[in-house]
């Protein structure tokens, strides 16, 4: 399978925790992107990481990338009760235009 | 911020029947995707359009499934003969560009059930 896989698949933790979700992938990628997605709505893109970078920081997002081990890790820090959604890490193959989806991870931050 | 829409919200069909899902992309976007989501299962891609036609498709997206885009600002998901395993969410979304380095913007998408 071309998809990835989000490590752990449901996170649960108190409002101004740290959260960090990982992700392994299989293929060759052009870049890597994480969205979110609140239950029953549509996916938000959250932030984009080049093949050829190893960490950007977005607000309170900060992703990191390792081709050489085929993974990625969202953290988010400072959480709120708003951040409660699923995460995806999606990425883009070498030369495709679509995006493959991993399982993501089901976050939930308790006020 | 300009965003994708997708109507209708749910759609409930009878199987065998015909079925068009609608999305307005973003205006001056120039390709168009469309995704679903079985429940509980990972989002899987379809196909994407760009000037007008097909530029690629997934397995998923046989005989069945077409797409057009009627007018300037419209595009659609026809799916011609409705099985029970087409029940899903179907998510449609537009990049300014190739995905390579633009992201992708979804719409909240449309829950297809099929009876």
């Amino acid at each position: 399978s071309q998809q990835g896989e989000e490590d752990p698949q449901a996170l649960s933790i108190q409002e101004g925790e740290n959260a960090t979700m990982n992700c392994s992938y299989k293929t060759s990628i052009n870049n890597l992107q994480w969205y979110r997605q609140n239950s029953g709505r549509g996916l938000v893109h959250l932030i984009l990481i080049r093949s050829n970078e190893r960490e950007k920081h977005s607000g309170r997002l900060r992703v990191t990338l390792d081709t050489s081990k085929k993974s990625s890790s969202l953290l988010i820090t400072a959480s709120r009760a708003a951040d409660t959604a699923s995460y995806f890490c999606v990425h883009l193959d070498t030369g495709a235009n679509n995006l493959f989806f991993g399982t993501g991870t089901r976050l939930t931050v308790i006020p | 911020e300009p965003e994708v829409t997708q109507t209708p919200s749910h759609q409930v069909t009878q199987m065998g029947q015909e079925v068009i899902l609608r999305c307005v992309p973003i205006s001056n976007h120039l390709y168009f995707y469309w995704y679903r989501q079985i429940l509980g299962q990972k989002v899987e891609f379809l196909v994407s359009f760009y000037n007008n036609e097909i530029s690629e498709k997934s397995e998923i997206f046989d005989d069945q499934f077409s797409v057009e885009r009627p007018d300037g600002s419209n595009f659609t998901l026809k799916i011609r003969s409705t099985k029970l395993e087409d029940s899903a969410m179907y998510f449609c979304a537009s990049s300014e560009s190739r995905v390579s380095n633009q992201p992708q913007h979804f719409g909240d998408g449309t829950r297809l059930s099929i009876l």
